[in-house]
């Protein structure tokens, strides 16, 4: 059963890097998993900011956020991490990291990020 | 592609069906669509998926089924755990997409 946990600060300030990282324990079908993460809030709803793959080779974003989104993995520490640079109000939300592709069978609890100076 | 869910609230009573709807903007690739029931301060959970196979462990009163680019998720006989929100998502263009959600509750 795999399970995934996110990390991170729960207060960014304005103009700053949102940094969050996703630790993955449990998952037997590793290399065929895609890592996303997906964001929630009261103005927007679901939100896929983007994903990678098990190897790090390949990324996809969401065009609404490419400019300022990195998604990375460290295989040897089981995590993948997201980074959201000049942030804004409009990036406070509930993070989540769940496994792919195309659809999430599992998902983090969330962290609540707020974007506040 | 843009996924408009309806209605927006659905108000029922456990034993009775719920049919809820998510309409496409444009064709999604091969039924590429899953849903996900949500509850209080919880994640998504995935239901179905490929428009209407059932991801593990989900009770056969949820179905999914699609006709063109309307998709319907289908819960037969509500149980009193069954009142939450509920996606829809495609995945079959990118960027994936959710819709707005529907809530289902107890009337």
């Amino acid at each position: 059963q795999v399970q995934l946990q996110e990390s991170g600060p729960g207060l960014v300030k304005p103009s700053g890097t949102l940094s969050l990282t996703c630790t993955v324990s449990g998952d037997s079908s590793s290399s065929s998993s895609w890592w996303s993460w997906v964001r929630q809030s009261p103005g927007k709803g679901l939100e896929w900011i983007g994903e990678i793959n098990h190897s790090g080779s390949a990324n996809n974003y969401n065009p609404s956020l490419k400019s300022r989104v990195t998604i990375s993995i460290d295989k040897s520490k089981n995590q993948f991490s997201l980074k959201l640079n000049s942030v804004t109000a409009a990036d406070t939300a509930v993070y989540y990291c769940a496994r792919g592709p195309n659809y999430f069978d599992s998902w983090g609890q969330g962290t609540l990020v707020t974007v506040s100076s | 592609i843009v996924l408009t869910q309806s209605p927006g609230t659905l108000s029922l009573s456990p034993g009775e069906r719920a049919t809820l709807s998510c309409r496409a903007s444009q064709s999604v690739i091969s039924s590429y669509l899953a849903w996900y029931q949500q509850k209080p301060g919880q994640a998504p959970r995935l239901l179905i998926y490929g428009a209407s196979t059932r991801a593990t462990g989900i009770p056969d009163r949820f179905s999914g089924s699609v006709s063109g680019t309307d998709f319907t998720l289908t819960i037969s006989r509500l149980e009193p755990e069954d009142f939450a929100l509920y996606y829809c998502q495609q995945y079959g263009n990118s960027p994936l997409t959710f819709g707005g959600g529907t809530k289902v509750e107890i009337k």
